[in-house]
């Protein structure tokens, strides 16, 4: 089955700063790349997500591109802000005509912004 | 529109014990999908549930079922409880046909003693 590893565990940058959260699938036929936040004791909230066959897409501060030959997504914050503390966690499926398989998560990263 | 909705918000049961745990999807949608989030494992997907047929299920014994009824709610039941199954329970919704866009509930906290 799919595995999906994330990195760094843990980031902590100033705030202001960029912060860059990479991950890794081992199904080259995933094709579905979402990303979530979630924040202490509450639901994960979807932020944004690619399709495999667009190669970035962005949204405000926040930017996910997708390397399909290395298998390989990142995602990409800038001028962070305290509200941005948060775990994100990355994940991959399969979407085919049927549906789409369960969605299989990276262990998260912590995300701490420094005042 | 309202959000993913899910109830109970907290349970504690005793191993051996079976319990059952409620989703109601966005309207409009018909796909519902349940997973298991722990410390050490982290969101693991358990089973997705489409028109009333589970279509896709996870890595998790037979102890795990689920149902979805005609109006797209869902219900998890685990029989026989385990310590390990202690653990926030997610479900989230999906339009679950040209989009798989998963939107999550608060979940259930489950602590089995």
């Amino acid at each position: 089955g799919e595995n999906v590893e994330q990195h760094p565990s843990t980031l902590s940058v100033q705030e202001g700063d960029s912060a860059v959260i990479k991950c890794t699938y081992s199904d080259s036929a995933s094709n579905y790349f979402p990303w979530y936040k979630q924040e202490l004791g509450k639901r994960p909230q979807l932020i944004i997500d690619i399709r495999s066959n667009v190669g970035e897409k962005k949204d405000q501060r926040i930017a996910v591109t997708l390397n399909k030959t290395a298998k390989h997504f990142s995602l990409h914050i800038t001028e962070t802000q305290p509200e941005d503390s948060a775990v994100y966690f990355c994940a991959a499926s399969i979407r085919s005509g049927g549906g789409a398989d369960g969605l299989t998560f990276g262990k998260g990263t912590h995300l701490i912004i420094q005042p | 529109k309202a959000g993913v909705t899910q109830t109970p918000r907290y349970l504690i049961k005793t191993r051996g014990q079976q319990v059952t745990l409620s989703c109601s999807p966005i309207s409009g949608h018909r796909s519902v999908s349940w997973y298991q989030q722990t410390p050490g494992q982290g969101l693991q997907f358990l089973f997705e549930y489409f028109s009333e047929t589970q279509r896709n299920k996870g890595n998790f014994p037979g102890r795990f079922s689920g149902r979805q009824f005609s109006n797209s709610r869902s219900e998890m039941n685990v029989s026989t409880l385990e310590l390990g199954d202690s653990a926030l329970y997610l479900c989230a919704s999906s339009p679950g046909t040209s989009s798989n866009e998963q939107f999550f509930g608060p979940g259930t906290r489950l602590t089995v003693l």
